[in-house]
């Protein structure tokens, strides 16, 4: 069976911290895909990255970067310098190859206080 | 470039009334569609996905139904409306070729409220 769990369900930070938000998933298959997801007050969901599972290879965008480590089944997001905009909720999520299904976890609210 | 509509942006119904409500999506062909529930403070249900005109998959047994008439079309009903039915309900779309990308994007949602 197929989890994603983002056992974090509310972090509140001061502005300019550094905050990093746990992603930890299950599959048996060798080949799958890992998303973040943003989503602001406004509801919609904004992709924020996506990453293969032969790609281990750290990625930063700006103040984002994505920790994807399959030796732990972690896909962990951190916020550096974190500002008032960044409040929202955060959505990890997998997909196999070859299927239609995301499995999404259950969100982490970040809330950044000024 | 691609977007994805949705409409209405919010509705209030009383219960037992009907529900229509429809998601396009602009600059792709032969995408896959999905209709997601959230309730309020939660996460993302999943309740149908579509690969093409008029195939729909049901995830979640419940009063509601899709249809695909169009293929950038995607419309999610209701015959009578219960209060549970009320949340977030967001459309997605997937680009059909996965051989370059599996990223699923999200339209606007519609906020409905069965009072």
């Amino acid at each position: 069976a197929q989890k994603v769990t983002q056992a974090q369900t509310e972090i509140s930070v001061v502005e300019k911290e550094d905050v990093t938000l746990d992603c930890v998933y299950e599959t048996r298959d060798t080949t799958y895909y890992l998303f973040w997801y943003k989503q602001p007050p406004s509801g919609e969901l904004v992709f924020l990255i996506r990453r293969n599972s032969f790609d281990e290879q750290n990625e930063i965008s700006g103040r984002y970067s994505w920790n994807f480590q399959k030796s732990t089944s972690s896909f962990n997001f951190t916020i550096t310098a974190s500002q008032v905009v960044d409040s929202a909720v955060y959505f990890c999520a997998l997909k196999r190859a070859g299927t239609y299904k995301y499995i999404f976890g259950t969100g982490t609210r970040l809330k950044v206080l000024a | 470039s691609q977007t994805i509509h949705q409409w209405p942006a919010t509705l209030v119904q009383p219960v037992g009334s009907p529900l229509s409500l429809e998601c396009t999506v602009e600059g792709t062909s032969n995408p896959n569609l999905y209709w997601y529930r959230q309730a309020a403070g939660r996460g993302l249900q999943l309740l149908f996905y579509s690969v093409g005109i008029g195939q729909i998959s049901s995830e979640v047994p419940q009063n509601l139904s899709a249809s695909r008439p169009q293929d950038r079309q995607f419309i999610l009903s209701s015959k009578k409306l219960l209060l549970s039915d009320s949340g977030f309900y967001l459309c997605a779309w997937k680009p059909r070729d996965t051989g370059r990308t599996d990223t699923q994007y999200f339209g606007p949602g519609t906020r409905l409220t069965v009072l």
